[in-house]
């Protein structure tokens, strides 16, 4: 069966550098997704991606974050200077057009900032 | 507005039933989706239903919707101890960028 893959699976920086998380979507999927979830807290959707580009995007997707499709088949979420509070499990999700709008799901890259 | 609810936490006892509830805000939500986590790991879609449905039964979950009151619920009938997680509920829309908006999460735990 199909599925998303991250990687890493574990990412650790110190705070303000730079952070790239990388997702492969299901190959004939046109909609991705970014998610994260704060530990503890709900997933909260960060940004959409269609069409190559940002669909919408949340409060929390500031000008820190960038996402971009580079080579057609990696989706990857760059954060430029990380801080303290980025520190979640970031999800990668995509969609077809399913009659249902199933979105999956990535297995997660959790980021730890120091 | 986008507020997904959901009570923080539910405990059963192991071959009982569970019922986990959700109310939501936003009307013009088209799909209302459960999803389990388990700890540590990422997000099972368990079952989900359209809203012009009433109800869905899928072997031991059944998922029951009023849209008038805008409450969803998951029932998982004879509880093992392998459901332990955390259930979320998400909405979405059929247009637009169909973006979930997640609830806050449900932490079950089955007593053996």
């Amino acid at each position: 069966e199909p599925e998303v893959t991250q990687t890493p699976s574990h990412q650790v920086t110190q705070m303000g550098q730079e952070v790239i998380l990388r997702c492969v979507p299901i190959s004939n999927h046109l909609y991705f997704y970014w998610y994260r979830q704060i530990l503890g807290q709900k997933v909260e959707f960060l940004v959409s991606f269609y069409n190559n580009e940002i669909s919408e995007k949340s409060e929390i997707f500031d000008d820190q974050f960038s996402v971009e499709r580079p080579d057609g088949s990696n989706f990857t979420l760059k954060i430029r200077s990380t801080k303290l509070e980025d520190s979640a499990m970031y999800f990668c999700a995509t969609t077809g057009t399913g009659v249902y709008n199933e979105q999956f799901f990535g297995p997660g890259t959790r980021l730890t900032v120091l | 507005g986008e507020d997904v609810e959901q009570s923080l936490f539910l405990s059963v006892r192991e071959g009982d039933s569970s019922v986990i509830n959700c109310t939501y805000t936003d009307s013009s939500s088209t799909y209302l989706y459960w999803y389990k986590q388990e700890p540590g790991a990422g997000l099972q879609l368990l079952t989900y239903i359209f809203s012009n449905m009433d109800m869905k039964q899928d072997q031991r979950l059944t998922v029951l919707l009023n849209k008038k009151d805008k409450h969803l619920s998951l029932r998982i009938a004879d509880t093992q101890t392998g459901d332990s997680a955390i259930y979320f509920c998400a909405e979405s829309r059929t247009s637009g960028t169909y973006k979930y908006i997640f609830g806050t999460g449900t932490r079950l735990k089955v007593l053996a």
